[in-house]
Parts: structure tokens; sequence; C-alpha cells
């Protein structure tokens, strides 16, 4: 009964490859973030969706495009990978506006070789 | 530029230490406060938050923080530690009514039994 569930849990890819990783939530939430966490364990924001809508894109390469279907899902496809997107990327939810605490996903472990 | 700055990025210590970590945030106007705690291997976790009322905040496992507004600030602290507290600390912002939840770079805590 998982609050925010991705989905692979680990991804091994090569290069130029494309690849999708899935997000979904059952807590009703409105907003949707993707974060990228590389080795050094930063955590960067890279999109925010509230209600199916971009509102978040922060200098993040257009090889990534995100998908919302509906405000349950948020999906993350990254076209033409490279050495450098290897990181863990984490879906969260929150109430819109940030009013409560955003709940994470367990992560997917990307590695491109 | 809004920012959230946590210093002292690896903290090592002995059981029964005390522990505090500190977070400064550049965010005009109301904030939503929050500490997540990464253990190894796992997702973020809510530790605590603070959105108004008691400045002193307490969350799960002996953790509590302290808004203090006048200096931007929201440290986190825990009395006695154990060496299951070993795990990555980060302190997140949000403003009231925004959708941009911003995370600073972590604090890697390391307990020796």
């Amino acid at each position: 009964d998982t609050a925010v569930s991705q989905t692979p849990k680990y991804l091994v890819t090569q290069m130029g490859n494309d690849k999708s990783i899935k997000c979904e939530q059952n807590l009703g939430h409105d907003t949707m973030y993707w974060y990228k966490q590389d080795s050094k364990k930063f955590l960067k924001i890279m999109f925010s969706y509230n209600n199916k809508e971009l509102i978040i894109n922060e200098t993040v390469p257009n090889r990534f495009s995100p998908k919302s279907p509906d405000k349950a899902h948020l999906n993350l496809h990254i076209n033409s990978l490279e050495l450098g997107d290897s990181a863990v990327y984490f879906c969260a939810s929150s109430q819109q506006g940030g009013n409560t605490e955003a709940f994470f996903g367990q992560g997917t472990r990307l590695t491109v070789v | 530029a809004q920012s959230v700055s946590q210093h002292n990025h690896h903290v090592i210590l002995s059981e029964a230490a005390s522990l505090e970590l500190g977070c400064n945030y550049s965010y005009g106007g109301t904030v939503n406060l929050f500490w997540y705690v990464q253990y190894p291997g796992q997702h973020l976790q809510l530790l605590l938050k603070y959105f108004s009322g008691d400045p002193l905040v307490k969350g799960i496992k002996g953790f509590e923080a302290e808004f203090i507004k006048s200096k931007f600030s929201f440290n986190l602290r825990k009395p006695s530690v154990q060496w299951s507290d070993t795990a990555e600390y980060f302190c997140a912002v949000i403003s009231y009514g925004n959708n941009r939840l911003a995370f600073g770079k972590g604090n890697q805590v390391v307990v020796i039994p």
C-alpha cells in the first residue's frame, strides 16, 4: 500500500538509449516532483507539476521530458542518455502549495554505461 | 536567490554524544520548514516539520528542531545519538503557497558505536 511508488528501482542502460521512469501516488496530492540525487547526495529539483500542469522546470536539458497523464502520475522520459545522467531519481508528492510535507518514492538508481 | 544552507557536511560522533545540525534559509515571507532523513540505501523520510505555532518542534526518534525567525534558521538537535542514527539529514524549505520545495546539501552523519 505504498504512498508514492516508482518503477523501476534499478535501471542500467547504455549511452544513447531512451528510458522512462514511472511514478504514481495514491495520496490524492495535487503536486508532484522529480528530484535528482547525485553521487554526493545533493538533491536537486528538476520538475514540479501541479494538477498535471508544469510549474517548475529547473534548467534541465530538454532530453528530460516529464509527462503527467493525470494528477496521480508523473513519469520521466529521458532521451539520448549520457554518462552524467547516472544518479538516483526521486519522485515526490505533496498538497498544493507545499502546505503539507512531501512524500518520497523509493528512488530509481539509473546507471548509464 | 532563494537558498537553503547546511554546514559541516560530514559529521562523525560517538554514541550518546549530542548532535546539532544547522540550517539557514534565505527566503522572504512565510515559510514551511522540514528536516528529512535518508538512511543508507533508502528514500527520504520526514523527521519533523514546522508550519506555525511553537517554534520548538519535536519529531520522531527523539529529534527536535527550533525555528528562529530572526536568524532564518531551523537547527536540528538530538541529545544522545545512537548508531542507528547514521544517515544523511536534509533541511528543506518551501515558501507558503509555492510549489518549490528546496533542499540543503545535506549532512552526512556517522555514529560510531
